[in-house]
């Protein structure tokens, strides 16, 4: 079946530690996004990226790093400087970005230890 | 940016009632979409109404959009327990983002 595989489900996450969420289609989809999702709130665009070895970033990017060396995988790097990491963070694909729907993951949820 | 806005933040209904959430936005839009996520799960896209249009409908959703107004609205009828979940609007204009709104939070009660 087609669709967006993200892992881990869960992700805990010590001081000052690195850590990468997977994200991977077999939709043949060109565009790839992050976004981040806290209690309550909406989606928060991350990154996205239009095309293989091409990315943009998004309203949030500070302390987030990506690559897109494959169309088929969008990993998000959350780096140290990224002060606040808890959240559920949600990995999308699409054909023509704003223009046509968007098809989504099931999320990771990272947390503090 | 988020440019929706959605309301009400939440709606408890019994079964078989409608549901029914609104979306306002701020600039000029391609299109206007709206999503469902169950608790601790990724969205589920819902439907897509293009700006020349003015409603749509996909079995028991309807869904308005009035653009002298920047505004939307999500119509469930005949609600069931199993719509219970976050419904958020998210526009669409000329280049690669959607923005979303914060969302409604549905309740059915049996």
């Amino acid at each position: 079946d087609g669709g967006i595989t993200q892992s881990p489900k869960y992700l805990f996450r010590k001081e000052g530690q690195n850590v990468t969420l997977s994200c991977e289609q077999n939709l043949n989809h060109d565009a790839m996004y992050w976004y981040r999702q806290d209690p309550g709130q909406g989606l928060r665009l991350i990154y996205y990226s239009q095309i293989v070895n091409d990315f943009q970033k998004g309203d949030i990017a500070e302390g987030y790093s990506v690559s897109r060396e494959k169309k088929e995988s969008f990993p998000l790097t959350v780096t140290s400087a990224q002060k606040n990491p808890t959240a559920f963070y949600l990995c999308a694909s699409g054909l023509e970005g704003g223009k046509l729907p968007q098809h989504f993951g099931d999320g990771t949820r990272l947390s503090i230890l | 940016s988020q440019q929706g806005e959605e309301d009400p933040q939440a709606l408890s209904i019994q079964e078989g009632e409608n549901a029914t959430m609104n979306c306002s936005y701020k600039t000029s839009i391609n299109n206007l979409q709206w999503y469902r996520q169950n608790s601790g799960r990724g969205l589920v896209h819902l439907i897509l109404i293009r700006s020349n249009e003015r409603e749509k409908h996909s079995g028991r959703l309807r869904v308005t959009l009035d653009t002298s107004k920047k505004s939307s609205s999500l119509l469930i009828t005949a609600s069931r327990a199993a719509d219970t979940a976050s419904y958020f609007c998210a526009t669409g204009a000329n280049d690669y983002k959607l923005s979303f709104g914060a969302g409604t939070t549905v309740t059915v009660r049996a």
